[in-house]
C-alpha cells in the first residue's frame, strides 16, 4: 500500500528565504508525482507534475525534483513571498489510473 | 477557460437526510475523480471515472455512497442517510490520462 509522508508539517520563514519541502513515498513504482498548493477554503492548484522518467521540473520560482529509487521528492521555493503562504501537498498515483495518494501537507507561512 | 465547477459550495443538512453533490469537469477531460478531505484523515480517494469504462469505486467508504457520470461529463456524488462522520469537504478533479489533475473548490458538507 502506497504511503506518502511530508516533512515538515509546518514551516514559518521570513520573506526572501529559499526553502525546501520534502515528500517521501513507500512504493517507488510510480508513474508520476504531483505537487499542489491549497489556499484556505479553496481546492487544489496543480503546481508541477514530474513524470517517472524525469528528474525535475521547474516553473518560475518553483523547482521540484524526483528520485524514484529512494522514494523522495523535494519542492524548492526560491525567494519566498507572503503570497506563497498556503498548504503544499504532494501526491502519487496508486496506479496508472491516476487515483492519487496524498501526503498530509506542509503548512507554509511566509512573514513580511 | 473554465475550470472544474462544483455545487453547492456549502451544504448543511440534518443527520439521516440524503445529499447530492455536483461536479462539472473541464470540457474534454476523460477522467473524473472524487476525493474527500476531512480533519484528521487528510485527502482520500473515493471514486474514479475514465471514459466509458466501469467506474473504480474502491475508495467509497460505505454503500451509502454512490456516484454517476452522465454522458461522460457531469458527475453527481450521492450520500444517503447522512451521518455526522460524513462531514467533510468533497473535492472533484478532472484530467486527461497521466496529466495533471485539476480540482474544483469543493463542497463543504456539514451534518448536524
Amino acid at each position: 500500500k502506497q504511503e506518502v509522508t511530508q516533512i515538515p508539517a509546518a514551516l514559518s520563514v521570513p520573506e526572501g528565504e529559499n526553502l525546501v519541502l520534502n515528500c517521501s513515498f513507500t512504493d517507488s513504482a510510480i508513474y508520476n508525482l504531483q505537487w499542489f498548493r491549497q489556499d484556505p477554503g479553496k481546492g487544489l492548484t496543480s503546481l508541477l507534475l514530474i513524470q517517472s522518467s524525469q528528474r525535475e521540473q521547474t516553473s518560475g520560482r518553483l523547482n521540484a525534483s524526483l528520485d524514484k529509487s529512494s522514494g523522495r521528492s523535494t519542492l524548492y521555493i526560491a525567494a519566498s513571498q507572503p503570497g506563497d503562504s498556503a498548504t503544499y501537498l504532494c501526491a502519487v498515483p496508486m496506479e496508472y489510473g491516476n487515483k492519487l495518494v496524498f501526503g498530509a501537507g506542509t503548512i507554509l507561512r511566509v512573514k513580511s | 477557460g473554465a475550470g472544474v465547477s462544483q455545487s453547492p459550495s456549502n451544504k448543511v443538512t440534518e443527520k439521516g437526510k440524503d445529499v447530492e453533490l455536483r461536479c462539472d469537469p473541464i470540457s474534454g477531460h476523460t477522467a473524473l475523480y472524487w476525493y474527500r478531505q476531512s480533519l484528521g484523515q487528510g485527502l482520500e480517494f473515493l471514486i474514479y471515472f475514465q471514459g466509458n469504462s466501469a467506474p473504480d469505486k474502491s475508495g467509497l467508504p460505505s454503500d451509502r455512497f454512490s456516484a454517476e457520470r452522465t454522458g461522460g461529463s457531469v458527475s453527481t456524488l450521492t450520500i444517503q442517510r447522512t451521518q455526522q462522520e460524513d462531514s467533510a469537504v468533497y473535492l472533484c478533479a478532472s484530467s486527461d490520462p497521466n496529466q495533471p489533475q485539476h480540482f474544483g473548490d469543493g463542497t463543504r458538507l456539514s451534518i448536524l
